[in-house]
């Protein structure tokens, strides 16, 4: 399977504290991208980095990538309620399509306590 | 404000019969996606198209069926030959170039009763 696997499964922390998730692979990719999906709903684009980049921030996450190892993880630092959703990595192969076809992993299920 | 709109949000059927589920977008994109989410479960892709007229299989085509006449529009139509259809369907589209970051739609929960 082409898809990346989250870990932990889920996520269980107080408001304030930071909130890491990781994310396997096993093809070569051209990008990996990590989503976010509040109960019920779409899938809400977070951040991309690319293969060639190793760590990337916006706002309060923070997201690395180790090609060598196949792994990426996303660090959500100070977290709130609002932050309590499902989290995805999803994987853009080498040599596939570049139009969109992306391979999204099972999540991470995380909940920020008030 | 530009968007998909998936419809309906919820839908009940019965065993046998089709049902289609509506995916409109006004961002422009070329290319629009339709994944199948199950509990517990990550998305996987059942068809997509890059232009008009033009769609390819996923990784989850059995038992489904889409068109792509317009370009703001890519329907799916689950038939009876779908042995687990109860599933979130969720729609998206990106630009066709570049990184491939999709927009998402609210996505349909289909209920076989």
């Amino acid at each position: 399977s082409q898809q990346g696997e989250e870990d932990p499964q889920a996520l269980s922390i107080q408001e304030g504290e930071n909130a890491t998730m990781n994310c396997s692979y096993k093809t070569s990719i051209n990008n990996l991208q990590w989503y976010r999906q509040n109960s019920g709903r779409g899938l809400v684009h977070l951040i991309l980095i690319r293969s060639n980049e190793r760590e990337k921030h916006s706002g309060r996450l923070r997201v690395t990538l180790d090609t060598s190892k196949k792994s990426s993880s996303l660090l959500i630092t100070a977290s709130r309620a609002a932050d309590t959703a499902s989290y995805f990595c999803a994987t853009a192969p080498q040599g596939g399509s570049t139009l969109g076809r992306l391979y999204f992993g099972r999540g991470t299920q995380l909940t920020v306590w008030p | 404000d530009g968007g998909i709109t998936q419809s309906p949000k919820y839908l009940f059927r019965k065993e046998g019969q089709n049902v289609t589920l509506s995916c409109e977008q006004n961002l422009n994109h070329d290319a629009m996606y339709w994944y199948r989410q199950d509990p517990g479960q990550g998305l996987r892709l059942i068809y997509y198209s890059q232009i008009v007229n033009d769609f390819q299989k996923g990784d989850i085509a059995e038992g489904y069926s889409v068109s792509r006449e317009k370009k703001e529009s890519f329907p799916l139509t689950v038939t009876s030959a779908q042995k687990n259809p109860t599933a979130f369907y969720l729609c998206a589209s990106n630009i066709g170039t570049g990184a491939n970051v999709l927009t998402f739609g609210a996505g349909s929960r289909l209920t076989v009763l």
